[in-house]
């Protein structure tokens, strides 16, 4: 069975720190890759994603994903944190070809002091 | 405005005592789903529609009931409501399935519902 690891429950960071969490997920196919983010109070936003291609991805307010196939892993990177990054952070997974499933992982919450 | 409607967002409930937890969408979506966020656990998927009169259980669907007899609509049932199912739960929607043709289907979540069940 898919799953999905975030290692880091809580991390707080200043603002201009950088960032960079981890997510690792376990399944032996292909994947896509996901990471989500919800801000205090809000529904769940995509941030970025992987398909296919090149393995860095971009994706929106700065933020960017490094998927390692090696490593089974898929972490998040921003070069300069601000306040309005406060949020939490879930990684996500889908087998290639099971298009009804995102496994998500347990999800980081970041906080980011001024 | 295209969205996702819950209701209620917030409930305070006693075992036993049968509630519903309505979803609604605007966009004429194929793909409807449930999820309960638990700290620690993440997003755990309950129940999904792949479209009208098409339901199938998640990962976590013990307690849990749902229908889809319209496309709009997913309500979420819980028949007897047990503590260990207070919650936070949302309801997403997209096009078609997240992945469904190689592509993703961006999924709309909803505010969610915070349930306390005592």
């Amino acid at each position: 069975a898919q799953s999905v690891s975030q290692h880091n429950h809580h991390v707080i960071l200043s603002e201009a720190a950088s960032l960079e969490l981890g997510c690792n997920y376990s399944y032996g196919g292909t994947v896509n890759l996901f990471w989500y983010v919800q801000y205090p109070g809000q529904h769940l936003q995509l941030l970025l994603k992987y398909f296919s291609g090149d393995p860095l991805v971009k994706g929106i307010k700065g933020f960017e994903a490094e998927f390692i196939k090696s490593k089974f892993s898929f972490n998040l990177r921003k070069p300069s944190v601000q306040w309005s990054d406060t949020a939490e952070y879930f990684c996500a997974v889908n087998a290639r070809g099971a298009t009804n499933k995102l496994i998500f992982g347990t999800g980081t919450l970041l906080a980011v002091q001024p | 405005e295209a969205q996702v409607t819950q209701n209620p967002r917030y409930l305070i409930t006693v075992t036993g005592k049968k509630l519903t937890v309505t979803c609604s969408q605007n966009m004429n979506h194929e793909y409807m789903s449930w999820y309960r966020q638990d700290p620690g656990l993440g997003l755990r998927q309950i129940y999904y529609s792949m479209n009208v009169e098409v339901t199938d259980k998640g990962d976590v669907p013990e307690g849990y009931k749902v229908s889809r007899k319209e496309k709009r609509n997913f309500p979420l049932i819980l028949e007897s409501p047990s503590p260990n199912q207070t919650s936070l739960y949302f309801c997403a929607s997209s096009l078609r399935a997240p992945t469904s043709g190689g592509n993703y289907n961006e999924q709309f979540f909803g505010p969610g519902t915070r349930l306390t069940v005592l």
